[in-house]
């Protein structure tokens, strides 16, 4: 079963406007993390934004914001103010367990989003 | 400035051939991994290390081989087994729960 699922293969939006990315995520582990990362044509991964299980507040970086609905298994990515440079893919991630010390992360299949002038 | 250097950032491989993918870091990072990525497609974990001397299988790991004789070093080979390795190749590192920091990845094609 996916463990990560990025239902949004391609998302469009106006460049200013905000946009959201969908996120959700399958685990039986009470302590995870979940990641963001942007992927523009040039091919390198960007860490974008974090989100740990335990965190009440929802983390913020920037233009970028993560929707977190933890009953839901939801960790949706939020852009305010889209740029022509916002143009990329979008993964989502996560690492599982409190004792998986560098255990590996699992990766959706990504959104890919233009943003039109 | 601290981070992580793969080379060649274009491989060839003939066919039959072994080939090694290099990746370094200089950020002190216990945990380093190495993924594949096709066309369009989201990233699959080969192998990974938590420490030196030792690293497991990933998901896809038949027709590669990794070692980990230093910690800075985490070079990747794609054998003649791995019968379509044409591919981008990313090498990540992390410290404890911090974020993957990524390498600029390596092109590998077939000729």
């Amino acid at each position: 079963a996916q463990k990560i699922t990025q239902t949004q293969p391609g998302m469009f939006v106006q460049e200013k406007e905000a946009v959201t990315l969908d996120c959700t995520y399958d685990t039986s582990d009470q302590s995870y993390g979940l990641f963001w990362y942007k992927q523009p044509s040039s091919g390198e991964m960007i860490f974008l934004i974090y989100q740990g299980s335990y965190d009440e507040q929802n983390a913020t970086e920037g233009r970028y914001s993560l929707n977190f609905q933890k009953a839901r298994k939801s960790a949706n990515l939020v852009i305010s103010a889209s740029q022509l440079g916002d143009s990329a893919m979008y993964f989502c991630a996560m690492r599982e367990g409190a004792d998986n010390y560098g255990q590996n992360f699992v990766f959706g299949p990504g959104t890919r989003l233009s943003v039109l002038p | 400035d601290g981070g992580i250097t793969q080379s060649p950032k274009y491989l060839f491989r003939k066919e039959g051939q072994n080939v090694t993918l290099s990746c370094e870091q200089n950020l002190n990072h216990d945990a380093m991994y190495w993924y594949r990525q096709d066309p369009g497609q989201g990233l699959r974990l080969i192998y990974y290390s938590q420490i030196v001397n030792d690293f497991q299988k990933g998901d896809i790991a038949e027709g590669y081989s990794v070692s980990r004789e230093k910690k800075e070093s985490f070079p990747l080979t794609v054998t003649s087994a791995q019968k379509n390795p044409t591919a981008f190749y990313l090498c990540a590192s992390s410290l404890g729960y911090q974020p993957q920091h990524f390498g600029d990845g390596t092109r590998l094609s077939i000729l």
